[in-house]
């Protein structure tokens, strides 16, 4: 069974611009939660999606949002970039929506912005 | 806010050696779980505890849920240089998919 995918693995871009992540979700997952990891603060929840819709959002400003597919694809979209959002950005997918379920990790979309 | 805290945040030891890492809150966790990564990869899960007291072996690494589920250990055993990596910590509570991960330890074994 395929992992979960991150596309792309590396990204550059200047401030002021947006870009958009893209997670592929383990195949029957229907979860999908957004971590953005940095060397200063570690992992830190951005947002989750349950059947397309937001379940739980982190504490971050509203140039982060994400959305989920019907197919449970999901993607993140950062707006007006700042020097501060360089970072690891990775998604993880379980199967159902719950403090147990397990997540599994894709190996993170690499952010830098200059 | 809940936080996890995670010492040491840095461990370099000789293959062999044994160690521990500890992830202290003081808030209360439904469950706590502990994931690996190793570098360019995401955290890999070693397991979930969600009972105080719990104890769950997993070959050399030993978990340790503490009884009022706030803090929790990984021992491990006899560590070999595969054991190296980023050790983290997350914990969840109530109803929220949310996971709070301590900031990590990182761990090299040197052969």
């Amino acid at each position: 069974k395929a992992g979960v995918t991150q596309t792309p693995r590396y990204l550059i871009k200047t401030r002021g611009q947006q870009v958009t992540l893209s997670c592929s979700p383990i195949s029957g997952h229907r979860s999908v939660s957004w971590y953005q990891q940095t060397p200063g603060q570690g992992l830190q929840f951005l947002f989750e999606y349950f059947s397309e819709t937001q379940r739980n959002k982190g504490n971050f400003p509203g140039r982060f949002s994400g959305r989920q597919f019907s197919n449970s694809r999901s993607e993140m979209n950062v707006s007006t970039l700042e020097l501060g959002d360089s970072a690891l950005y990775l998604c993880a997918s379980s199967l159902v929506a719950g403090y147990n379920s397990p997540l599994h990790f894709g190996n993170g979309t690499r952010l830098t912005v200059t | 806010t809940q936080l996890l805290e995670q010492s040491p945040q840095f461990l370099s030891i000789q293959e062999g050696e044994n160690l521990t890492v500890y992830c202290n809150s003081s808030s209360v966790f439904s469950s706590l779980q502990w994931y690996r990564q190793e570098p360019g990869e995401g955290p890999v899960l070693l397991v979930t505890v969600v009972t105080g007291g719990e104890v769950k072996k997993l070959k050399r690494l030993t978990f340790q849920f503490g009884d009022a589920r706030k803090d929790s250990s990984l021992h491990i055993t006899a560590a070999q240089p595969g054991d190296t990596g980023l050790y983290l910590c997350g914990g969840s509570s109530g109803s929220a998919r949310q996971l709070t991960f301590g900031s990590g330890t990182q761990l090299t074994v040197l052969p």
